[in-house]
């Protein structure tokens, strides 16, 4: 299957600060990434929807301005969680589909920890 | 609406037990059907994945049939090894797939736990 990497693969920082995360598809081109937020013995959420070149959808609930998503090309999107505070500690996994549109291929998520 | 509904974990087996883990869905249209695992720690793989009615989709021995008739895709494996102890989430795309931007619709998970 097609690999999608995700760095960092865990996060420490402090309340307040930004934090970036990476997301590369590294076998294939991901024309649409997927971004989820999962809570420990929870299913994921989607946060946002992110096509290559535009910007991205937001789900209901989902603050743009505290996660800004950037999917600036067709292997790379990046999540920023902007002045973190400790609710938004979780774990953060993207996926992303390549042209065909079949499967949506998942990193291996970033676990952040806001203290 | 668009909904996955999972057995509620977690199951517990012994090694080398028969395993089914349930999954029901609601969708609009014609949905493709999955099936998602999750190690510890890790993010989710594709196990398994069906496009349309009764289709079987199999992997490492697991197996899921799509059954239009009664809105189920469940999970099931003869016999389950210790390494099998995970996650295991069922999910649907929405069609046209196009119209719902390819989205996944997630149920809840099973926490399965093998015993040696």
């Amino acid at each position: 299957g097609a690999v999608v990497s995700q760095h960092p693969s865990w996060v420490i920082c402090k309340s307040g600060t930004s934090v970036k995360i990476e997301c590369r598809s590294l076998d294939f081109q991901a024309t649409t990434m997927f971004w989820y937020r999962q809570f420990p013995k929870q299913s994921l959420m989607l946060m946002a929807t992110s096509n290559e070149g535009s910007k991205a959808t937001y789900e209901q609930g989902v603050e743009k301005d505290k996660f800004l998503i950037n999917h600036a090309s067709l292997t790379l999107s990046t999540l920023t969680v902007t002045s973190a505070h400790p609710e938004d500690s979780s774990f953060y996994i993207c996926s992303g589909i390549g042209f065909r549109r079949e499967t949506q291929y998942f990193g291996p998520g970033t676990r952040l920890l806001v203290l | 609406g668009n909904s996955v509904t999972q057995m509620e974990g977690p199951v517990t087996l012994s090694e080398e037990a028969f395993l089914t883990i349930n999954c029901t869905y609601t969708a609009t249209g014609y949905p493709s059907l999955f099936w998602y695992v999750q190690y510890p720690g890790e993010g989710l793989q594709l196990l398994l994945k069906a496009t349309k009615a009764d289709d079987k989709g199999s992997n490492k021995g697991f197996e899921a049939t799509y059954r239009k008739e009664t809105t189920s895709f469940h999970l099931e494996k003869g016999s389950v090894q210790v390494s099998d102890s995970a996650v295991y989430f069922c999910a649907l795309t929405p069609l046209p797939s196009m119209e719902y931007g390819n989205k996944l619709v997630f149920g809840a998970g099973t926490i399965l736990r093998v015993k040696s």
